[in-house]
C-alpha cells in the first residue's frame, strides 16, 4: 500500500521558536495532502488541505500566518508552526492523496512546546 | 450534534470475541474510511467503502447508504486489536473526511 513518512515522529522546543514538520509520500504523487492537528483523546482536526504548486486552503480558525504550509513537489509538503506556543502542543498528522479518494496517513509528529 | 457519530465509546472485551463498532452519518457522503490509530498515535486505514462489504483477514466492514451506517466487525478479537477505530465520512468535491470520535477497545486475554 501508499506509504507517507513524518519527520520528526516528535520534537520538544522553546517557546518562541519555530519548528518544521515534513510530510513525505514515499511510492506515490500526492496531488493533495493534508494536515490535521489531534488533542488527547479527541479526533482529528482538519487545519489545512495542500494542492502541489498552489496555496494551501485554511479551515476556520486556523492561522495561515501561524502554520505555514508548503507544498512544493508531489512528493513533500512542511508544516512550519511559527513562534510556537505551550499551546501549539499537539499530536500533527498528515495524510496524502493521488487522484482517488482515498487518504493515506502519515505516522505523526508529537510536538511540545515547553 | 455530529455530523458522523459512533458507538460505542469505548469497548472492552475478552480475546475471541466477535467485536462490532456501528459509524452513522447524518450527511452525504463519496465514501467512509474505517481507521486505526494505536496508542502510538500512528493511523493505518483498514477500509474505505462506498457500498456493499469489505473483508480483509478478520476485520469485516459493511455499509448501508440508504440508512446512512456503516459497522466494523473484528472476528475472533486480540489483544494486539486493542486500539482507537475512528470512522470517516469524505464529503464534498474536496476530499475532505469528517471524523467520528472514535471506539477504544481494548481487548484482555
Amino acid at each position: 500500500g501508499a506509504v507517507v513518512s513524518q519527520h520528526p515522529s516528535w520534537v520538544i522546543c522553546k517557546s518562541g521558536t519555530s519548528v518544521k514538520i515534513e510530510c513525505r509520500s514515499l511510492d506515490f504523487q500526492a496531488t493533495t495532502m493534508f494536515w490535521y492537528r489531534q488533542f488527547p483523546k479527541q479526533s482529528l482536526m482538519l487545519m489545512a488541505t495542500s494542492n502541489e504548486g498552489s496555496k494551501a486552503t485554511y479551515e476556520q480558525g486556523v492561522e495561515k500566518d501561524k502554520f505555514l504550509i508548503n507544498h512544493a513537489s508531489l512528493t513533500l509538503s512542511t508544516l512550519t508552526v511559527t513562534s510556537a506556543h505551550p499551546e501549539d502542543s499537539s499530536f500533527y498528522i498528515c495524510s496524502a492523496k493521488n487522484t482517488g479518494w482515498e487518504q493515506f496517513f502519515g505516522p505523526g509528529t508529537r510536538l511540545t512546546v515547553l | 450534534k455530529n455530523e458522523v457519530e459512533q458507538s460505542p465509546q469505548n469497548l472492552t472485551a475478552q480475546e475471541g470475541e466477535f467485536i462490532t463498532i456501528n459509524c452513522s452519518y447524518s450527511v452525504g457522503i463519496s465514501a467512509l474510511h474505517w481507521l486505526q490509530q494505536h496508542p502510538g498515535g500512528g493511523i493505518v486505514s483498514l477500509f474505505m467503502l462506498s457500498s456493499g462489504k469489505k473483508k480483509h483477514g478478520r476485520l469485516i466492514a459493511t455499509i448501508n447508504i440508504q440508512e446512512k451506517h456503516s459497522s466494523l466487525h473484528i472476528t475472533a478479537s486480540h489483544p494486539r486489536d486493542s486500539a482507537v477505530y475512528i470512522c470517516a465520512a469524505l464529503t464534498g468535491t474536496a476530499s475532505k473526511l469528517t471524523f467520528g470520535t472514535g471506539t477504544r477497545l481494548q481487548v484482555t486475554l
